[in-house]
C-alpha cells in the first residue's frame, strides 16, 4: 500500500521538542522523506533518505525509521518552524506519495 | 541561482485544456528529473507526474493518467505540463519541482507554483 498516515496536527511551545509521525507498509522497503511547508510558500525538503538533512537545514531536524513508522522530530522548537510537514515516499521508477500532512503550531 | 519558474495556469471551464510551464534556469537542466505536485488551496501535497532526465520515461497519478502529459524540451529547459478533459478536482496550485537522482535522490527545489481554476 503507497498510503501514508500523519496526525492532522501538533503543538508544541518554544523550545519544546516535536515528533511527528508517520506510518506506511511502504517505508518497510522504501527511504522517507520529509518536508515543510510554511504558510503561503512553496515546499522546502527538510529530511531525505530517512535521517539525512540537506545543506542549509537546521541540525535542530532530524528523522528516524522503525519498521513502518517514521518520524520528523524538531528539537529546540521555534516560532518559524511553524508549519505544514508532509512525509513523503517514492519508488525506483520516480512516482512519490504524499502523506496528508501534519500541521505544527507553536504555542 | 537556481530558479523554476511556472506558467499556464488560468480559470477554465470542465472539460478544457491548458499547458503548464516551468522554466528553470540557475542549473545543468538536462541532468535532472522533474515532477509535477498540485495542491487544493488549505488542502495537502499530492503528487501528480514525473519525467526522467531525457524525457523516455513518464509516470502519473492514477487520477490523471490519460488525460495529462508530461514533457521536457531540453534545449528550451522547460518542463510541462499538458492538461486535458479538465475536472472540477483539478484545480489546485500546481508546483514544479526538481529531484536530485545521483548520488542520492531528493527533491531540493521547488517553483512558486501557478493556479488552475476549474469552474463554469
Amino acid at each position: 500500500s503507497l498510503e501514508l498516515t500523519q496526525p492532522p496536527s501538533v503543538s508544541v511551545s518554544p523550545g519544546q521538542t516535536a515528533r511527528i509521525t508517520c506510518s506506511g507498509d511502504v517505508f518497510a522497503k522504501r527511504y522517507a522523506y520529509w518536508c515543510q511547508q510554511r504558510p503561503g510558500q512553496a515546499p522546502v525538503m527538510v529530511i531525505y533518505k530517512d535521517i539525512e538533512r540537506p545543506s542549509g537545514i537546521p541540525e535542530r531536524f532530524s528523522g528516524s525509521s522503525s519498521g513502518t513508522i517514521v518520524a520528523l522530530t524538531i528539537s529546540g522548537v521555534q516560532a518559524e518552524d511553524e508549519a505544514d510537514y508532509y512525509c513523503l515516499s517514492t519508488d525506483s521508477r520516480g512516482t512519490w506519495v504524499f502523506g496528508g500532512g501534519t500541521k505544527l503550531a507553536v504555542l | 541561482e537556481v530558479l523554476l519558474v511556472e506558467s499556464g495556469g488560468r480559470l477554465v471551464q470542465p472539460g478544457g485544456s491548458l499547458r503548464l510551464s516551468c522554466a528553470a534556469s540557475g542549473f545543468t537542466f538536462r541532468g535532472y528529473w522533474f515532477h509535477w505536485v498540485r495542491q487544493v488551496p488549505g488542502k495537502g501535497l499530492v503528487w501528480v507526474s514525473h519525467i526522467n532526465s531525457d524525457g523516455s520515461e513518464t509516470n502519473y497519478a492514477e487520477n490523471v493518467r490519460g488525460r495529462f502529459t508530461i514533457s521536457r524540451d531540453n534545449d528550451k529547459n522547460t518542463v510541462f505540463l499538458q492538461i486535458n478533459s479538465l475536472r472540477a478536482e483539478d484545480t489546485g496550485v500546481y508546483y514544479c519541482a526538481r529531484e536530485v537522482v545521483f548520488p542520492d535522490r531528493m527533491i531540493d527545489y521547488w517553483g512558486q507554483g501557478t493556479l488552475v481554476t476549474v469552474s463554469s
